[in-house]
């Protein structure tokens, strides 16, 4: 089955610019989108078909796909922005969630 | 606005089953897929299935392959997520979520606990 390998956690300091990997097979090959998940509430679609914002998404939010790795990009990362991120692809007819991280504003 | 509205939390035994449903509104239940997700307490998101709300046809993990079952009532837009042969392990937040090849917006979920 197909895998999506995330890094546990990243820390940015405010103002900073936040990159967040997701990474497997031929990934660029897929489209990728990414959701943002703040404590106690449900997971918001931040990033889809690896670049395109969803209307209501701050433009400092950003995202590529290529090669074995897709990124999501925070630019300018705000304290609202901590939270748990999770890439997201299609394996056939299944969906295939990365394992999430967790990005802390220090 | 589009919305998915999620019945409230279960408390279910070992053995039993859990039905969850997810009302839509904001647009045409038909034109889009539903997905269920599920979140154990401090873990990641895992996909479950999803289903055409227009034909009826499903597609699930393999994990949960004959044991989950998805529908869909057209007439009050309603999806259905039913999880059998609940376990400790099943103890989850579970969310309906619209869509085809990414998912937005989600339910507000709805916490299934599993215990004796």
């Amino acid at each position: 089955s197909y895998e999506l390998t995330q890094p546990p956690s990243v820390s940015v300091s405010p103002g900073q610019t936040a990159s967040i990997t997701c990474s497997g097979d031929k990934l660029g090959d897929r489209y990728t989108c990414w959701y943002q998940q703040k404590p106690g509430q449900s997971p918001v679609l931040v990033i889809y078909q690896d670049t395109k914002r969803p209307s209501g998404i701050p433009e400092r939010f950003s995202g590529s796909n290529s090669g074995n790795t897709a990124t999501l990009t925070i630019s300018g990362t705000q304290a609202m922005d901590e939270a748990d991120y999770y890439c997201q692809t299609w394996d056939g007819s299944t969906v295939v969630f990365g394992g999430g991280t967790k990005v802390t504003v220090l | 606005q589009v919305q998915l509205v999620q019945s409230g939390a279960e408390v279910k035994k070992p053995g039993a089953s859990v039905k969850v449903s997810c009302k839509a509104s904001g647009y045409t239940f038909t034109d889009y897929y539903i997905h269920w997700v599920r979140q154990v307490p401090g873990q990641g998101l895992e996909w479950m299935g999803r289903i055409n709300p227009n034909s009826g046809g499903t597609s699930s993990a393999q994990k949960f392959q004959g044991r989950v079952t998805m529908t869909g009532d057209t007439s009050i837009s309603t999806a259905y997520m039913d999880l059998s042969r609940l376990t400790s392990d099943d103890t989850a937040v579970y969310y309906c979520a619209r869509g085809d090849s990414w998912l937005d917006p989600w339910g507000q979920g709805t916490l299934v606990t599993v215990s004796s």
